[in-house]
């Protein structure tokens, strides 16, 4: 069965960065985007971005441009998002999802999620 | 980008309701346009996508409509396991989402 295993939760000091990974099983990897959700305690689903795992290309929306960084390594099936200078609002639940590619996909398995709080 | 917004930002229904929620988008995104539902301490899962194209194993009392900027979801009889956070999200380009909706117990 299809399955996104995310990495642990993490505390972080402001300004530092955070690598969360994202392992895929039950498919080719491949195949699919990985796209990149976060969501704040009580708050809505924030969509961060997208990367090819099979071409590397990524999208970042605008907001996080110059601090996300994706990247992956096809031969153990996990995608990676790196976020760094990092404040007190990037706290949150942050998720790996799968989606199809190109316009008109949607992410219909999500990985479990993996809490980053920020605090001195 | 895109930007979308939904309304109302939360709702009260009774069970058997027929609730609806909209979803504006700032530009033309055609129909590409997908609706979740979202649980407490839940991940989202996938109900519509396409504007109207329901997802398997979704029930067919949620029903998606709409083009170019203007979106609907709909659903016909409000049953318990439906009070949750619904959002929108757009496919066009980037997949940013809507605001949420929350549909609460009357």
């Amino acid at each position: 069965q299809v399955q996104l295993v995310q990495s642990g939760a993490e505390v972080k000091k402001p300004g530092a960065s955070v690598k969360v990974s994202c392992k895929a099983s039950g498919y080719s990897f491949t195949n699919y985007d990985t796209n990149w959700v976060r969501q704040a305690t009580g708050q809505g689903l924030e969509w961060m971005g997208w990367m090819n795992p099979n071409s590397g290309n990524t999208g970042y929306a605008q907001r996080f441009q110059g601090r996300l960084s994706f990247t992956r390594n096809t031969s153990i099936s996990t995608a990676y998002m790196e976020l760094s200078s990092l404040r007190s609002e990037d706290t949150a639940v942050y998720y790996c999802a799968r989606g199809e590619f190109g316009s008109g996909s949607y992410s219909d398995y999500w990985g479990q999620g993996t809490l980053v709080t920020v605090s001195s | 980008d895109i930007q979308m917004t939904q309304s109302p930002s939360s709702l009260s229904a009774s069970v058997g309701d027929r609730v609806t929620i909209t979803c504006r988008a700032s530009q033309s995104i055609s129909t590409y346009l997908n609706w979740y539902q979202q649980k407490p301490g839940k991940v989202p899962k996938i109900l519509i996508y396409a504007a109207s194209s329901l997802h398997s194993g979704v029930p067919s009392r949620f029903t998606g409509s709409g083009s170019g900027t203007d979106f609907t979801l709909t659903i016909t009889s409000l049953q318990p396991e439906d009070f949750a956070t619904y959002y929108c999200q757009q496919s066009y380009n980037t997949r940013a989402f809507g605001q949420g909706t929350k549909v609460e117990i009357k």
